[in-house]
C-alpha cells in the first residue's frame, strides 16, 4: 500500500501564475478530500469527492479555485490566478468509506510571491 | 451542528512526564471519535480510534477513553517522549455523514 500521494511537494510560483497541485489516493478508496492547511485558519475542508463525483465544494474559497477527478485514481486541484494569500500546505486524503478513518498525503506547499 | 472542541497549545513537557490533551465534542447522533498526530513537513496519520461509548483505543502508549456521558475523548501517555513532539488532531465522524470533523490541533513540544 504506497499510501495517497501528491505531487509536488513543494511549488514555488508567481502571484498571476497558474498552479495544478495532483493527487493519487489509495486504491479502493472511494472518497477524496481536498483540505488547505495555514497557521492562521488551521485545516480547512475545500472539497470532496464520492465515486469520482464532486459531493461539497462549499470550501473552495473563490471562482480561481477549481477541482476535478477525472477517474478512481487521479484528482487535480487548480489554483488559477493563484494570489499571495493561497500559500499554504494543501493536502489531499481518502478513505474506503464513511466508516473508515482518512489517510493524508504529505501534502504540497505552495508558495505565491 | 457537530463539533470538535480542543485545548490550546502549545504544550510543553520535560521527557518522561504525564500527558493529556483535552478534547469535547458535540455531535447529533452516535460518532466514531478519531486522535490523529500530525509530525513536522508530513500529513495527519491516525493515531487511535473509538467507535462506541466506552471504548477505549490506544496505540503507540497513548490512549483515549470514549466518554458519552461527559462527551469527551481525552489523549493521555504516561511517559512521553522526545519523538512525541508533534501536532495532536481529535476529531469525530458522525454515523452517516461523510466528513470527518477536526479540531484545531494541539501542538506538543517535549523537552530532552
Amino acid at each position: 500500500d504506497a499510501g495517497v500521494i501528491q505531487s509536488p511537494r513543494h511549488e514555488v510560483t508567481e502571484m498571476g501564475q497558474e498552479v495544478t497541485l495532483r493527487c493519487k489516493p489509495i486504491s479502493g478508496h472511494d472518497y477524496l478530500f481536498w483540505y488547505r492547511q495555514t497557521m492562521m485558519r488551521g485545516l480547512e475542508l475545500l472539497i470532496y469527492f464520492n465515486n469520482n463525483v464532486p459531493i461539497d465544494d462549499s470550501g473552495m474559497p473563490e471562482d480561481r479555485f477549481s477541482a476535478k477527478m477525472p477517474n478512481a485514481s487521479f484528482s487535480t486541484l487548480k489554483i488559477q490566478p493563484s494570489e499571495p494569500r493561497d500559500s499554504a500546505v494543501y493536502f489531499c486524503a481518502s478513505r474506503r468509506d464513511r466508516y473508515s478513518p482518512l489517510h493524508f498525503g504529505n501534502g504540497t506547499r505552495l508558495t505565491v510571491t | 451542528g457537530n463539533s470538535v472542541t480542543q485545548m490550546e497549545g502549545p504544550v510543553t513537557l520535560s521527557e518522561e512526564a504525564f500527558l493529556t490533551i483535552n478534547c469535547t465534542y458535540t455531535a447529533t447522533g452516535y460518532p466514531s471519535l478519531f486522535w490523529y498526530v500530525q509530525y513536522p513537513g508530513e500529513g495527519l496519520q491516525l493515531l487511535l480510534k473509538a467507535t462506541k461509548a466506552d471504548d477505549k483505543g490506544s496505540n503507540k502508549g497513548f490512549e483515549a477513553t470514549y466518554r458519552k456521558e461527559t462527551t469527551s475523548f481525552h489523549l493521555e501517555k504516561g511517559s512521553v517522549q522526545v519523538s512525541d513532539s508533534a501536532v495532536y488532531f481529535c476529531a469525530l465522524s458522525d454515523l452517516g455523514d461523510d466528513k470527518i470533523i477536526f479540531g484545531k490541533g494541539t501542538r506538543l513540544h517535549i523537552l530532552p
